[in-house]
């Protein structure tokens, strides 16, 4: 079975500039999660979605972010514009059921320069 | 508001055990996570606790404390490729099923 996808996995831009990371879930999985890893700092939820609805976005940073998943298959995370402490790596999360045991991805790296 | 501990740090050489900690302070609680994360790699999941007691599964052994709000990893025979970061998450009932992180171990095995 294939694991969690996300892409690319390193970004680097200039502030002021659009990004646009992408996250593939395991097939099957209605669940997914975006959380994010600033430098120094813990692993901070961002948001959640089941198929293609917003469960839970209150880990959501500010409105320059912006989670879509259409169709309740792959996810897009926009970041616009991008600041320089939106820097860090984000990873993406997929499970079955929501309960128990995410499958994570490797994480995108973005340095906002 | 939620409060997960570990400890930086630590290191040990290969065949010891070690016992990473974890203590957290926390409204709701219902369940703990540990993760493993190799540098540039993806979290992967080790065990999780929602009862009091020890789970063994191989080389590692998680256990849970809830009255204590404390937690530990214990990994046996260590190897070489167990040098890593290793996560403490819990799951909140009022946070749905997102994972609240500590901010991980880095564990150094050495020869």
């Amino acid at each position: 079975e294939a694991g969690v996808t996300q892409f690319p996995s390193h970004s680097v831009i200039e502030k002021g500039q659009t990004v646009t990371l992408r996250c593939d879930p395991i097939s099957g999985h209605d669940n997914l999660y975006w959380y994010r890893r600033v430098m120094g700092k813990e692993i901070k939820f961002l948001l959640h979605f089941v198929k293609e609805s917003k469960q839970d976005e209150s880990g959501m940073p500010n409105n320059r972010f912006l989670a879509e998943r259409t169709g309740g298959t792959y996810s897009t995370l926009k970041v616009q514009p991008a600041e320089l402490e939106d820097s860090g790596v984000y990873f993406c999360a997929s499970s079955p059921d929501g309960n128990y045991g995410y499958t994570f991805g490797s994480g995108t790296r973005l340095t906002v320069v | 508001g939620q409060n997960i501990d570990q400890p930086t740090e630590m290191t040990a050489t290969e065949g010891a055990i070690v016992q990473i900690n974890c203590t957290y302070q926390t409204s709701g609680f219902n369940g703990l996570f540990w993760y493993q994360q190799h540098a540039g790699e993806a979290p992967t999941f080790l065990s999780y606790n929602v009862l009091d007691g020890l789970e063994e599964k191989g080389r590692f052994s998680s256990f849970l404390s809830r009255s204590k709000g404390y937690s530990y990893l214990l990994l046996k025979e260590l190897q070489m490729k167990d040098s890593a970061s290793y996560l403490c998450a819990v799951i909140r009932r009022q946070a749905g099923t997102a994972l609240i992180f500590g901010k991980g171990t880095t564990l150094s095995v050495s020869s």
